[in-house]
């Protein structure tokens, strides 16, 4: 069946450092690719999504780029902050069952100052 | 705008007890969905609600979970009897009703202990 794989953490950074958060993928069909966030104390919410093969999906800072031929979509930002303390899941959803998303381990992120 | 909301944040109960877990979608969401994330690993879809019916079950583990969504409004998610591996945070999200479960908005989770 469907998966997300991701790099296990937990990843600690100081500030201003660049992030990368690995996230590959099996899926039998063309999925949609998603990375979503859960701050401390929040509920989960969708930083970021990219729907074909070559897009670039961008929010407060992050990219991460869907690239089929490798099956994976890497979660980077250039410079991190405090603020990005949490956990991170990269997920998709198959473009043949829309209602259920595929999630990965998830990877919780440090920031020190 | 309120979000999701569930019922209680955290739970602690013994092995063998009965648990139920509440979820206050978004006013005129149909669509409301439960998954878990049990031990720290990947958060696992449980089933899907369209109004009050039930979409897909395909991800509820055994017949110990029950879920019900009288009157398509609130849900609750019941473990009887609950055992040490149904530890974990459950969580609820919602959408309108043509919208994919990626664009659902998630609440803050119940954190389940069973000890």
């Amino acid at each position: 069946g469907d998966s997300v794989t991701q790099m296990e953490g937990p990843v600690t950074l100081s500030e201003e450092a660049f992030l990368t958060i690995n996230c590959t993928y099996t899926a039998t069909g063309y999925p949609s690719l998603f990375w979503y966030v859960q701050y401390p104390g929040e509920g989960l919410q969708l930083l970021l999504k990219a729907t074909k093969a070559d897009d670039k999906g961008s929010n407060k800072g992050f990219e991460a780029t869907y690239r089929k031929e490798t099956t994976s979509f890497h979660l980077e930002k250039g410079s991190v902050q405090v603020s990005d303390s949490a956990v991170y899941f990269c997920a998709l959803t198959e473009k043949t069952s829309y209602d259920k998303v595929i999630f990965g381990p998830g990877t919780s992120l440090s920031v020190i100052p | 705008e309120a979000g999701v909301t569930q019922f209680p944040s955290h739970s602690v109960i013994e092995k063998g007890q009965t648990v139920t877990l509440r979820c206050d979608p978004i006013s005129g969401h149909d669509n409301l969905y439960w998954y878990r994330r049990v031990m720290g690993k990947e958060i696992k879809f449980l089933l899907h609600f369209v109004k009050e019916s039930k979409q897909d079950e395909s991800g509820m583990p055994n017949n110990r979970f029950l879920a019900e969504r009288t009157g398509g409004t609130y849900s609750t998610l019941k473990v009887q009897p609950a055992e040490l591996e149904d530890s974990g945070v459950y969580f609820c999200a919602s959408s309108r009703r043509l919208s994919t479960a990626a664009e659902a908005f998630f609440g803050q989770g119940t954190r389940l202990t069973v000890v």
